[in-house]
């Protein structure tokens, strides 16, 4: 069964340009999370779809933005880039049904360079 | 807040060592699950375990403990006769307790590198 897959692996952008990741989530599961890890600053909760809403966000601008399809694939888009978006961006899956389980499955990231 | 705190940034051992990362948590949560990951240089985080609040009885899967004491607000990660394919990034993390499809919005630790030495 495959893993929760992230695209692209490496994404260089310059400043004020947009930059779009996407995933997909291990088959069966609803809810896609995405953390942005950036160096010094540990794993940072970005957002949280699932059946196609954000049901949460964390401590992020709006030109961080995203969405969830219907076949539950996620896109997250970073407008205006700033040299600080530069990180590695995980997106992670999880059933989400009944109380939270807390075992997210993660892929292997984005690595977002911003020059 | 819920905050979490890995003191040791990293920490180098040779192999057969045993080695302890520690994990301090802050929260006013009652109801709380704590995890563990690992980072692997691939990138992906890799879940290792979750405990609840209310589940003190520490825990021992082959070369892994787990040690949860609430009274010190700490879930320490014991590694016995560590091994090169341990390398990697070490992450603790929490969670509030949300009864019905709640998130799981995880709070990290900056996380602990651990490198095991040949």
């Amino acid at each position: 069964e495959a893993g929760v897959t992230q695209s692209p692996t490496h994404l260089i952008k310059t400043r004020g340009q947009q930059a779009t990741l996407r995933c997909s989530p291990i088959s069966g599961h609803t809810s896609v999370y995405w953390y942005q890890q950036a160096l010094g600053l540990g794993l940072q909760f970005l957002l949280w779809y699932d059946e196609g809403e954000e049901r949460n966000r964390g401590n992020f601008p709006p030109r961080f933005s995203g969405r969830q399809f219907p076949n539950y694939s996620s896109e997250l888009n970073v407008n205006a880039l700033e040299l600080e978006d530069s990180a590695l961006y995980l997106c992670a899956s999880s059933l989400a049904t009944g109380p939270n389980t807390g075992e997210l499955f993660f892929g292997e990231g984005s690595r977002l360079t911003v020059l | 807040a819920q905050k979490v705190t890995q003191a040791q940034t990293e920490i180098s051992v040779v192999e057969k060592e045993d080695v302890t990362l520690d994990c301090v948590y802050e929260t006013r949560d009652t109801t709380y699950y704590l995890f563990w990951y690992k980072q692997p240089p691939s990138g992906e985080l890799v879940f290792l375990i979750r405990r609840n609040s209310f589940d003190e009885q520490n825990e021992i899967s082959g070369r892994y403990s787990w040690n949860f004491q609430k009274s010190t607000s700490s879930f320490n990660f014991t590694i016995t006769a560590s091994q090169v394919v341990d390398s990697a990034v070490y992450f603790c993390a929490l969670s509030e307790a949300i009864a019905q499809g709640g998130s799981e919005k995880l709070v990290f630790g900056k996380g602990t590198k651990l490198t095991v030495n040949p």
